[in-house]
């Protein structure tokens, strides 16, 4: 079976800051990953995807996404965060012709 | 045109009425998608269309009733909704069913309140 995990509901960053936001996965086969954003009453805007290649994959806005096949974690970071990136992330896994998300993780970027 | 257009953006109905969501989307794209997401959680996929046939449906109840009239145009049909079925409905595209290489085009969703 497959799945997503986001092991936390909300991260908290001060502007400036590097961020990161949590993934880890489960499959059988090779992984097929991705993150998107949503901000409010709005759809989900895609951010960047490992589907092979190099692990450290960059993606929109000035984010990027490491793989690491040993720790099946597909971690989000930043190196410094703005209040714009305050919103909703997933992640997700793509197999079977789905998409498995996350539960999402809510960034609050302080000024 | 890289954007998926759904409407309305906005809807309010009660549970004897029947009432149609739109999406359109004009990249070229051959599979479409029915995403419906309650507040909070991930989306849940409800239905795929792959060159305008159904090829998915995840067991979504008959008072949902998606329609692909063409490749450009996906139409989500609902008739005698119960209140737990208010969510944000989201549609999406992407070039192939298969395709792995781009990750799906979302539109901004329809908010949907059953009275």
């Amino acid at each position: 079976a497959q799945s997503v995990a986001q092991p936390e509901d909300q991260v908290n960053v001060a502007e400036g800051n590097p961020l990161t936001v949590k993934c880890t996965y489960s499959v059988s086969g090779n992984p097929y990953l991705f993150w998107y954003v949503q901000y409010p009453n709005r759809g989900l805007q895609f951010l960047l995807k490992y589907i092979t290649g190099d692990n450290l994959v960059k993606g929109s806005y000035g984010f990027e996404a490491e793989f690491n096949k040993s720790q099946t974690s597909f971690h989000l970071k930043k190196p410094s965060a703005l209040v714009s990136d305050s919103a909703l992330y997933f992640c997700a896994l793509y197999n079977f012709n789905k998409f498995y998300f996350g539960s999402g993780t809510k960034l609050n970027v302080k000024p | 045109d890289t954007e998926v257009t759904q409407t309305p953006k906005h809807l309010v109905m009660g549970m004897t009425n029947k009432k149609s969501l739109k999406c359109e989307q004009h990249m070229g794209h051959r599979a479409m998608y029915w995403y419906k997401q309650k507040a909070k959680k991930p989306p849940e996929l409800m239905f795929v269309y792959s060159y305008e046939k159904l090829s998915i449906n995840e067991s979504v109840p008959s008072r949902f009733s998606p329609e692909c009239p063409n490749s450009s145009l996906l139409n989500l049909h609902l008739h005698a909704l119960q209140p737990e079925d208010s969510a944000l409905y989201l549609c999406a595209s992407s070039p192939l069913i298969r395709d792995t290489n781009y990750g799906y085009t979302f539109g901004s969703g329809t908010r949907l309140t059953v009275v």
